[in-house]
Formats: structure tokens, C-alpha cells, sequence
């Protein structure tokens, strides 16, 4: 089946630095790829759709500026979360799809989590 | 716009037990649903979904949900509760399941006792 992998699975940084996490689609091309952030005990909430080649579209609410994304090529998608701050601490998730027909699945990465002190 | 209301935030059952997480939605078009499960600190697994073929949707690991238009839900069953069922159920609905975004409910925590 397809597999979306995410690195790191953890990261623990400090107030004001940057932290980059990449999404890649193993073994298919994803032309568009999704960002998701969950809260503790929370459901997933869309920040992003990313297609490869353009600019990411942000839901209502996400700072592009802050949550800078970068789909490169047909298999991996970056999210960069910039001067991080404690309340960026979350589990944030990438989903990846076929895309070929209205009925392909979405694949879910493992997820990273943020943790910033 | 499409939505999924999740009708009980947690759901306790004994192990041998059947399980009955209840889902309604809300679609503009006829909509794909999808039931993901999510173990704690994990990635979510996709259940089950439906994208407008049968009406009874057969997952994985005994899970089985079944679409009413109807009665706009969808809800999740198992004839059988397992202790390695315990985990956060998801409820996502979908116009098309490929490019365009997944909404997800609130999320069914279910705890299943020995």
C-alpha cells in the first residue's frame, strides 16, 4: 500500500528558532499534499493544502508566513514553522494523495511532534 | 460545505462486546466517508471508507460501517471488542477523496475493559 513517512517523529526546540518537517510519499507521486495540526485530545484541523510546483493555500486563521510550506517535487512536501513559540507545540500531520480519481485515499504520515520550550 | 458530527466523545465497552461508534454528516454532494482509527502517539490508519459503491463498507481488523443516506450517518460497528480496539476513532467526510481536503469529526474515544 501507498506509505507517507514524516522526520523528525520528534523534535524538542527552543523559543525562536525555526524547525522544518518533511512529508514524503514513498512509493507514489502525491500531487497534492495536505497539513494538519492536532491539539492534545483533539481533532485534526487543516492548515494547508499543498500542490507541487505552486503556493500553498491556508486555511483561515494559519499564518503563512509562520508555517511556511514548500512542495518541491512530486514526493515531498516541507513545513518549516518559524520562531517557534510554546503554543506551536502540537502534533502536526501530512496526508498525501493519488489523486488519479476521485475516490483515492488520502495516506496519513505518523505525524511530528513539536515540542517548543 | 460538508461536516461529520461524532455523537459520543468516548465509548466504553467490555472485551467480547459489540462496539457502536455513531456518525452523521452533512454534504452538499454525495459525499466520501471514512473512518480512520488513531493509537495513541500514532499516525492514523485508515478503517474503512465509502465512496458511492456498496452501502456496507467492510474495513479491517472486523470493523464494518454502513452508509444511510437517509439518515445521514455512518456509523462504525465491530461484532466484537478486542483490548487492542482501545484508541481514538475519527469520522472524516469528503467530497472527492482525492484532491480536495478531509473533514474530520471530533473524534470517538473508545475504552474497551477486560
Amino acid at each position: 500500500g501507498a506509505v507517507v513517512s514524516q522526520h523528525p517523529s520528534r523534535v524538542i526546540c527552543k523559543s525562536g528558532t525555526s524547525v522544518k518537517i518533511e512529508c514524503r510519499s514513498l512509493d507514489f507521486q502525491a500531487t497534492t499534499m495536505f497539513w494538519y495540526r492536532q491539539f492534545p485530545k483533539k481533532s485534526l484541523m487543516l492548515m494547508a493544502t499543498s500542490n507541487e510546483g505552486s503556493k500553498a493555500t491556508y486555511e483561515q486563521g494559519v499564518e503563512k508566513d509562520k508555517f511556511l510550506i514548500n512542495h518541491a517535487s512530486l514526493t515531498l512536501s516541507t513545513l518549516t514553522v518559524t520562531s517557534a513559540h510554546p503554543e506551536d507545540s502540537s502534533f502536526y500531520i501530512c496526508s498525501a494523495s493519488l489523486a488519479k480519481t476521485s475516490t483515492d485515499t488520502q495516506y496519513f504520515g505518523p505525524g511530528t511532534r513539536l515540542t517548543v520550550l | 460545505a460538508q461536516s461529520v458530527t461524532q455523537l459520543d466523545s468516548h465509548v466504553s465497552v467490555s472485551e467480547g462486546t459489540p462496539v457502536l461508534l455513531r456518525c452523521n454528516y452533512s454534504s452538499s454532494y454525495s459525499p466520501s466517508l471514512f473512518w480512520y482509527v488513531q493509537h495513541p502517539n500514532k499516525g492514523l490508519q485508515l478503517l474503512l471508507k465509502y465512496t458511492s459503491a456498496a452501502t456496507l463498507v467492510k474495513g479491517i481488523n472486523g470493523f464494518e460501517a454502513e452508509f444511510k443516506k437517509s439518515e445521514t450517518s455512518f456509523h462504525l460497528t465491530k461484532p466484537s471488542a478486542h483490548m487492542s480496539d482501545a484508541a481514538e476513532y475519527f469520522c472524516v467526510v469528503s467530497v472527492w477523496a482525492g484532491n480536495t481536503p478531509l473533514v474530520f469529526g471530533k473524534g470517538t474515544r473508545l475504552s474497551v475493559i477486560a
